[in-house]
């Protein structure tokens, strides 16, 4: 099984604040990373997916890049709203694992 | 608009079966592969069982095998978790998702419920 590897497990930002997550797989998984986000009570939500591509209604401030096993989402000026948890995921080979997930916290 | 409606939760005891059920609607469902994520107190997400359009082909964790069954019935829009021999490790929300393609591979998970918590316990 591939497995997911995230960091940091957890950082607290200001709003304003740039903010990278990195995302690591055990093997190659070329494009096929997807980056949900979920806020406490709610179901997840897909902001990235084929590890570039925004989907759509997701701000453009959300931006995802990286290929083969490493990859990071991007946060260009972090809002209220976006204090919540984030995970990737592989959607190159079954069994889809997600990443353990990285909390943004309000500093 | 997209909607996804789980239900068929609730608690259950040890060794217990359940069956879940996600209503879809807002999209041609047999065009889309879906899937059943969980998501235990206080954990990160599980991927737990996936389904292509037709319903021909199924995918399972690892730790599912043997032990759920996902189907769907395209005629009513309607997702299907069958869950037997139920033990404290599988008390979670179960989430179900509409993934982007016909096929589990390589899909993404578009759009998802709230979920149906299940408690197993005695």
């Amino acid at each position: 099984d591939i497995q997911m590897t995230q960091s940091p497990s957890s950082l607290s930002a200001y709003v304003g604040d740039r903010v990278t997550i990195t995302c690591r797989a055990s093997q190659s998984i070329t494009s096929y990373l997807n980056w949900y986000q979920q806020k406490p009570g709610k179901a997840p939500k897909l902001l990235i997916y084929a590890a570039s591509s925004l989907q759509s209604g997701v701000p453009s401030r959300f931006s995802g890049s990286g290929s083969g096993t490493d990859f990071t989402l991007t946060i260009s000026s972090l809002q209220p709203e976006d204090f919540a948890t984030y995970y990737c995921q592989q959607s190159y080979s079954s069994p889809f694992i997600f990443g353990p997930g990285t909390k943004v916290n309000i500093k | 608009e997209v909607q996804l409606l789980e239900s068929g939760g609730g608690l259950v005891q040890p060794g217990g079966s359940l069956r879940l059920s996600c209503a879809a609607s807002g999209f041609t469902f047999s065009s889309h592969a879906m899937s059943w994520v969980r998501q235990a107190p206080g954990k990160g997400l599980e991927w737990v069982s996936g389904i292509s359009g037709s319903g021909g082909s199924t995918l399972y964790a690892d730790s599912e095998k043997g032990r759920c069954t996902i189907s769907r019935d395209n005629s009513k829009n309607t997702l299907y978790l069958q869950i037997n021999s139920l033990r404290a490790e599988d008390t979670a929300v179960y989430f179900c998702a509409k993934l982007t393609f016909v096929s589990v591979v390589p899909s993404s998970f578009d759009d998802w419920g709230q979920g149906t918590p299940v408690t197993v316990s005695s």
